[in-house]
């Protein structure tokens, strides 16, 4: 069965830095990705998109890489702040339906 | 724009209790999910709702759970009898669905359930 995988321990940072959220996947060919934001006691959030036949996305100071070959996207924050300290998803879908498979998340402290 | 809502946001159970979740989705999307959230863990479908018919609920527990979308606008879940390990967040979202490529969701504030 399909397995997507992100890093469970908290990965903890300091200001000004570049955090790097990492997501694997096995069994499962997807026609796009997408991450989430996902902050205590609510909902989460969409932040990007990157489709199969994309390398590289950009929004502000965040950037996904998508890496077909080897099964993994890559979610980057730069100059990270504390207020991006949450949970952060990664989830993969096809175009044949509307479904989301989503990882377990990777919590984000940025130390101020 | 009104986001997703869903009611209650808590709610605390006794096990072989009933519970019902009550979720509106943003107006004009067709599709339609229902999630389970256990803590330090990610969503996981329960069940897909494309208008008022069901997609997908192969992760559902039928045996106790049940869910209905009437008028293919907002939408109930409901857990008869509840057991302890259904203690979890019920995460709702929508989408716009028919004819969008991809599938961007938006997402309730989620109900938080205690069985006790």
């Amino acid at each position: 069965s399909q397995k997507i995988e992100q890093n469970s321990e908290a990965l903890n940072i300091q200001e000004g830095k570049t955090a790097t959220l990492t997501c694997n996947y096995t069994n499962y060919s997807p026609a796009y990705l997408q991450w989430y934001r996902q902050d205590p006691g609510r909902g989460p959030v969409f932040l990007l998109l990157i489709r199969e036949n994309e390398k590289e996305k950009r929004k502000e100071r965040l950037k996904v890489t998508f890496d077909t070959t080897l099964k993994q996207s890559l979610f980057h924050i730069t100059a990270s702040q504390p207020a991006d300290s949450a949970t952060y998803l990664c989830a993969l879908g096809r175009d044949s339906s509307y479904k989301l498979i989503f990882g377990s998340g990777t919590r984000l402290l940025v130390r101020p | 724009e009104a986001g997703v809502a869903q009611s209650p946001r808590y709610k605390i159970i006794e096990k072989r209790q009933s519970v019902a979740f009550w979720c509106n989705p943003i107006s004009g999307h067709a599709t339609l999910y229902w999630y389970q959230q256990i803590l330090g863990q990610g969503p996981k479908l329960l069940i897909q709702f494309q208008n008022n018919g069901v997609v997908d609920d192969s992760q559902l527990p039928k045996d106790r759970f049940s869910a209905e979308r009437l008028k293919g606008v907002d939408s109930t879940l409901k857990i008869q009898p509840a057991k302890l390990e259904d203690s979890a967040v019920y995460l709702c979202a929508s989408s716009l669905g028919a004819g969008v490529s991809y599938n961007e969701q938006f997402f309730g504030p989620g109900t938080r359930l205690t069985v006790l």
